[in-house]
C-alpha cells in the first residue's frame, strides 16, 4: 500500500487554515497517523486512528477521512506549527512523503 | 513520562558497522515493542524495523534485510540497532520509537531524540 501527500509543499499565512491530504493506494479503515516534523527534533504524534488527537495536542490540529482519503487540518496556524508532517500508515509503518508547510 | 534516550552522534567509514542504543524509561518495557525509524538527508521517514522486547523476535523493512539486526536487553530496558557494511546512503538520523499497537499494525507515540550516522570515507 503507497501513500501519497499533497500538496509536497504548502505556502500559508499565519492565522489562516492550512488543510494537508494524505491518500492511500488500498482503502485502510482508520489505521492512520500523523505526525509533525522539524528540523533537528524528533517526530511528534499529532493523530492516530485518523481521528484521534494525541495528548498534549492542541485542539487547532484535526484529522478527518477513513478509507482511502484523510485530512488534517491546522486551524489559526501558529508560528510553531511550520515544519513537515508525515501521515503514516499502520502496517509495515508505511509514511507518506510529507507535506512541508511554510510561511 | 516516557522517555527513550539514544547514544550520540557516530561517525564511520564504509564497509564498517555502527550500533546504536535506545534506553527506555517511565514504562513497562515489556510491554511495547520497539522500532525504529530513519530520515536521510531532505528525505522522509522510514520504517527500518521492530523489535519485541519479550522474546527479541524481530520484523524488518524489506530495505534493511540482511543488514540490520535488532536487539534487546531486557535488564538494561534497552534496544539497539546494529547496522553493518555501511554505505554513504546510510548517513541519516535514526529514531527508535515506541510503538502502539502490536507487531504488525502500529504507530508511535513517543520518540527518542535520533542519532546522527554518518558514513564518510
Amino acid at each position: 500500500i503507497l501513500m501519497t501527500q499533497s500538496p509536497v509543499t504548502l505556502s500559508v499565512s499565519p492565522g489562516t487554515r492550512a488543510t494537508l491530504s494524505c491518500k492511500a493506494s488500498q482503502r485502510i479503515g482508520s489505521n492512520l497517523a500523523w505526525y509533525q516534523k522539524k528540523p533537528g527534533q524528533a517526530p511528534r504524534l499529532l493523530i492516530s486512528s485518523a481521528s484521534t488527537r494525541a495528548t498534549g495536542v492542541p485542539s487547532r490540529f484535526t484529522g478527518s477521512g477513513s478509507g482511502t482519503e484523510f485530512t488534517l487540518t491546522i486551524n489559526s496556524l501558529q508560528p510553531e506549527d511550520f515544519a513537515t508532517y508525515y501521515c503514516q500508515y499502520y502496517e509495515a509503518g508505511t509514511f507518506g512523503q510529507g507535506t512541508r508547510l511554510e510561511i | 513520562q516516557v522517555h527513550l534516550v539514544q547514544s550520540g552522534a557516530e561517525v564511520r567509514k564504509p564497509g564498517s558497522s555502527v550500533k546504536v542504543s535506545c534506553k527506555a524509561s517511565g514504562y513497562t518495557f515489556t510491554e511495547h515493542y520497539v522500532h525504529w525509524v530513519r530520515q536521510a538527508p531532505g528525505q522522509g521517514l522510514e520504517w527500518m524495523g521492530r523489535i519485541n522486547p519479550v522474546d527479541g523476535g524481530t520484523s524488518y523493512a524489506q530495505v534493511s534485510q540482511g543488514r540490520v539486526i535488532l536487539t534487546r536487553d531486557e535488564s538494561a530496558n534497552s534496544v539497539y540497532l546494529d547496522l553493518t557494511n555501511l554505505q554513504s546512503d546510510d548517513t541519516a538520523v535514526y529514531f527508535c520509537a515506541r510503538g502502539m499497537g502490536d507487531g504488525y499494525s502500529f504507530y508511535f507515540d513517543s520518540w527518542g531524540q535520533g542519532t546522527v550516522v554518518t558514513v564518510s570515507s
